[in-house]
């Protein structure tokens, strides 16, 4: 595997459910993100972690949990969603301190709709 | 409103001609990016032009940059189908975040 991997691609959950999303990125990068991308909204970032540290909480509602055990994996995970919640997730990577400036590279995303 | 804002939000051409996407931001920057989006997918990095320069080439992609006026466009030259894609700039303000722009949906067509 190479890049920025996310699994599950599309996941659909009813608004008790408790479910989470994976991301791995093969990149030995220090920095993760997670955006949200709803239609015809710019991409919004929703948590920054640095060498594994929680550095960015874009006043996410805590139904959004974070998880992020090593510089290679994050995790998102979902309870007691809302159907505005249905969005593209993504996940990108990038070297912090290093060239070329912070270019951040990205998962393909999970499709995610709460019923 | 957003730090970044492209325009046109769409643009429909025809294969082989040139493509010119903009984009107007807010504040200072150590870097503008571009990248680009097939629906439903995640983003490609396509180039990046840092504050002091002002004008980047990338194969047919040429990026110019005007700090005074906060603002950057996107060349694509001699279009071809598979460019049919949303484009996005994102600024670097420092503290290795991006922000992100609404996007130009280009459609190419044969």
């Amino acid at each position: 595997e190479t890049g920025v991997t996310q699994t599950p691609r599309h996941l659909v959950m009813g608004m008790t459910n408790k479910k989470s999303l994976k991301c791995e990125q093969h990149l030995g990068h220090n920095a993760m993100y997670w955006y949200k991308q709803s239609a015809k909204k710019p991409l919004e970032l929703m948590f920054v972690y640095n060498f594994k540290e929680q550095t960015e909480n874009n006043s996410v509602p805590s139904r959004f949990s974070p998880e992020c055990p090593n510089s290679s994996h994050l995790f998102l995970h979902l309870h007691t969603l809302q159907p505005e919640d249905s969005a593209l997730y993504l996940c990108a990577s990038s070297q912090v301190g290093g060239l070329p400036y912070n270019e951040q590279f990205f998962g393909p995303g999970t499709r995610l709709t709460v019923l | 409103s957003q730090q970044g804002e492209e325009d046109p939000q769409a643009l429909s051409i025809q294969e082989g001609e040139n493509a010119t996407m903009n984009c107007s931001y807010k504040t200072s920057i150590n870097n503008l990016q571009w990248y680009r989006q097939n629906s439903g997918r995640g983003l490609v990095h396509l180039i990046l032009i840092r504050s002091n320069e002002r004008e980047k080439h990338s194969g047919r992609l040429r990026v110019t940059l005007d700090t005074s006026k906060k603002s950057s466009s996107l060349l694509i030259t001699a279009s071809r189908a598979a460019d049919t894609a949303s484009y996005f700039c994102a600024t670097d303000e420092g503290g290795n975040k991006l922000t992100f722009g609404t996007g130009t949906q280009l459609k190419v067509e044969l």
